[in-house]
């Protein structure tokens, strides 16, 4: 079955520490997305990439990092210098960022990271 | 900074009973929009989209959009006890390479 998947469901750290979230997915879809859910919040945009070695920051970049050297897989370093860590972490991918009538995202089902 | 705005809820209707979820937009430029449910602890699902002024239905679901208002809904006829969740309206930015997302409402339906 196509999807995709996100590693692992729940992540604890220490704070200071990096910490590296893992995406993947075989929809053979270009772009993918990364987005933050705290609690009563919605989803802010943390990075997107269109295409393979590409990507752009979204609204919330700054303490995170990405990479996305194959199609399949574009995962996520929160740094040290993220200020407040602890969230839900959903990633998405949509057929093509290009094609906004036939864009709609799917999401992995989370990795839950709590940092203390 | 371009927003989606929704009104947190919660809003609570009995079963049977039509719920109305409403959704503004900051961005004139965007073109889509999105309904997505969100189950407690769970990742968004996809409900419907729509791009063109009007009503589009699918199923039990109506959206209706109105780009002169900035303004897009989603009713759900026949309300179940099942359709209880948090519901989140997105717009596609002007670049159309992002889904801007609302901070969601939260329905419930009583039996």
């Amino acid at each position: 079955d196509g999807g995709i998947t996100q590693s692992p469901k729940y992540l604890f750290r220490k704070e200071g520490q990096n910490v590296t979230l893992s995406c993947e997915q075989n929809l053979n879809h270009d772009a993918m997305y990364w987005y933050r859910q705290d609690p009563g919040q919605g989803l802010r945009l943390i990075y997107y990439s269109q295409i393979v070695n590409d990507f752009q920051k979204g609204d919330i970049a700054e303490g995170y990092s990405v990479s996305r050297e194959k199609k399949e897989s574009f995962p996520l370093t929160v740094t040290s210098a993220q200020k407040n860590p602890t969230a839900f972490y959903l990633c998405a991918s949509s057929i093509s960022a290009r094609e906004p009538y036939n864009s709609p995202l799917h999401f992995g089902n989370g990795t839950r990271l709590t940092v203390t | 900074q371009k927003e989606v705005e929704q009104n947190s809820g919660p809003l609570s209707v009995p079963e049977g009973a039509i719920a109305s979820l409403n959704c503004t937009y900051s961005d004139r430029g965007s073109q889509s929009f999105f309904w997505y449910r969100q189950y407690s602890g769970k990742s968004p699902e996809l409900i419907m989209f729509i791009y063109s002024n009007g009503d589009k239905e699918d199923g039990r679901f109506t959206a209706q959009l109105n780009k002169a208002s900035q303004y897009v809904s989603l009713l759900i006829r026949d309300s179940q006890p099942s359709d209880s969740a948090t519901y989140l309206c997105a717009a596609l930015n002007q670049a159309g390479t992002a889904l801007i997302f609302g901070k969601g409402t939260t329905l419930s339906v009583s039996s």
